[in-house]
């Protein structure tokens, strides 16, 4: 079965940290895989994508991801982290070229920035 | 999100009742989706739509139907609202896979 795992339902880090949010997915189908970003409260607003091309994708507020397709491995990074990062994040992925393929999401992982 | 809005937002329901969700976009897009979101569970998909009147379960459809009479509408319904169907109901839209969905602000449903 096609699945995504996201290691760790917490992730505490100090502001100024480096944040690593850890996503896995099994496939093997090449993928289109997706991050997602939640702030209380809120819908799910689109990180970064990736499709194909550049295996280092660049999102928006300085996160940035890159597709490993020997560790079937989709890691989120940002150098520094900021109190605002404070969400949770979801890793996603659309498996296969053809057909209508419907998004897969991991549990998520919960970022807590401390000061 | 623009173009895409979930009514009502916070709903509270009696066990048993039928309960209703509406989601309504603007953007013309051909895919529509319900989720649900769980602690420990992330988005789990109930019901999808591909089309006008062309709909599909989801991993997690049970007690819940959904119809599309038009583009921009997409019901999710609750035929007899039980305690487990407590959660945020989120509906999302696409237009091609490559763009990934876009999704609305989450109706807050709660069960008594």
């Amino acid at each position: 079965a096609q699945s995504v795992t996201q290691l760790g339902s917490h992730v505490s880090v100090s502001e100024g940290a480096l944040v690593l949010l850890r996503c896995n997915y099994s496939s093997s189908v090449p993928p289109y895989l997706f991050w997602y970003v939640q702030y209380p409260n809120q819908g799910l607003q689109l990180l970064l994508k990736y499709t194909t091309g550049a295996t280092l994708v660049k999102g928006i507020n300085g996160f940035e991801a890159e597709f490993k397709k020997s560790e079937t491995s989709f890691h989120l990074t940002k150098p520094s982290a900021h109190m605002s990062d404070a969400a949770e994040y979801f890793c996603a992925v659309i498996y296969g070229n053809t057909g209508f393929q419907k998004l897969v999401f991991g549990t998520g992982t919960r970022l807590l920035v401390s000061p | 999100d623009a173009g895409i809005t979930q009514s009502p937002r916070h709903k509270v329901t009696e066990t048993g009742t039928p309960v209703t969700l509406r989601c309504h976009q603007t953007e013309n897009h051909r895919y529509m989706y319900w989720y649900r979101q769980d602690p420990g569970h992330g988005l789990r998909l109930i019901h999808y739509s591909y089309g006008v009147k062309d709909t599909d379960k989801g991993e997690v459809s049970d007690g819940y139907s959904v119809s599309r009479s038009k583009t921009e509408d997409f019901l999710l319904t609750l035929e007899s609202a039980t305690s487990s169907q407590t959660s945020v109901y989120f509906c999302a839209i696409s237009e091609s896979k490559i763009d990934g969905y876009t999704f609305g602000s989450g109706t807050r449903l709660t069960v008594v």
